[in-house]
């Protein structure tokens, strides 16, 4: 069964740039048709997804965002990762690494992580 | 940017139907997707492609599209169902864009 799980810090400093990584397990992420992801939910508000990656490095991302995400893959340790420079407050947020979209369900995000929470503060 | 409008929140009592919609200039052509996501979990695909269940989502959840609305809809509403729930598509470049969410909650 697919699992993938988020690493990386839980606190940033302001003006600073995340990592995360995101490992998969039961699945090679060189196979299929579909993207892997990363998504994020503020505290008290709704989910934002952030880029989307395929295995051979295409990227496309969220253009509220481009300007400060950079998103790679490694397909050697089958996992893939999330930059995002000049953290602000208002990038603080529970992020998830997600499967984009399968032969079956089409362009949605089928498979999540458990999310880690990133808090950016002095 | 692209938007999909939805209801902050909705409530319901137990056994009741709820109904979450679920508004896009772009859901014409467009598939709709719907999320649940309760308290300290990461989100779960509900529906995809409209109106298709993924396996293990139970029967009284349900949804329809029709224009520029989708329609997530849970009958025989029980307190297992009270969570955020989020509804996606894409723009006409697939960009994909999620709604605000809508806050279920069962009285």
């Amino acid at each position: 069964q697919m699992q993938l799980q988020e690493s990386g810090p839980g606190l940033v400093k302001p003006s600073e740039t995340l990592s995360l990584r995101c490992s998969v397990s039961g699945a090679s992420i060189t196979r299929g048709t579909y993207y892997w992801g990363w998504i994020r939910r503020p505290p008290g508000k709704g989910l934002e997804w952030i880029g989307s990656l395929y295995y051979n490095g295409n990227t496309f991302y969220n253009p509220s965002l481009e300007s400060r995400v950079t998103m790679s893959v490694d397909t050697a340790k089958n996992q893939f990762s999330l930059r995002l420079t000049s953290m602000s407050a208002s990038d603080t947020g529970v992020y998830y690494c997600v499967k984009h979209g399968s032969e079956t369900t089409g362009a949605c995000f089928n498979h999540w992580g458990h999310g880690t929470l990133v808090t950016v503060s002095s | 940017s692209y938007e999909l409008t939805q209801p902050p929140s909705v409530s319901v009592s137990p056994g009741q139907t709820a109904r979450i919609t679920c508004s896009g200039d772009a859901l014409p052509n467009q598939y709709a997707y719907w999320y649940q996501q309760k308290p300290g979990q990461a989100p779960m695909l509900i529906i995809y492609k409209d109106t298709e269940r993924p396996s293990g989502v139970p029967e009284r959840l349900s949804a329809s599209s029709s224009g520029a609305t989708a329609t997530l809809t849970i009958s025989g509403v029980q307190t297992e169902d009270e969570a955020d729930y989020f509804c996606q598509s894409a723009d006409s470049d697939g960009t994909p864009a999620f709604g605000g969410g809508t806050r279920l909650t069962v009285l």
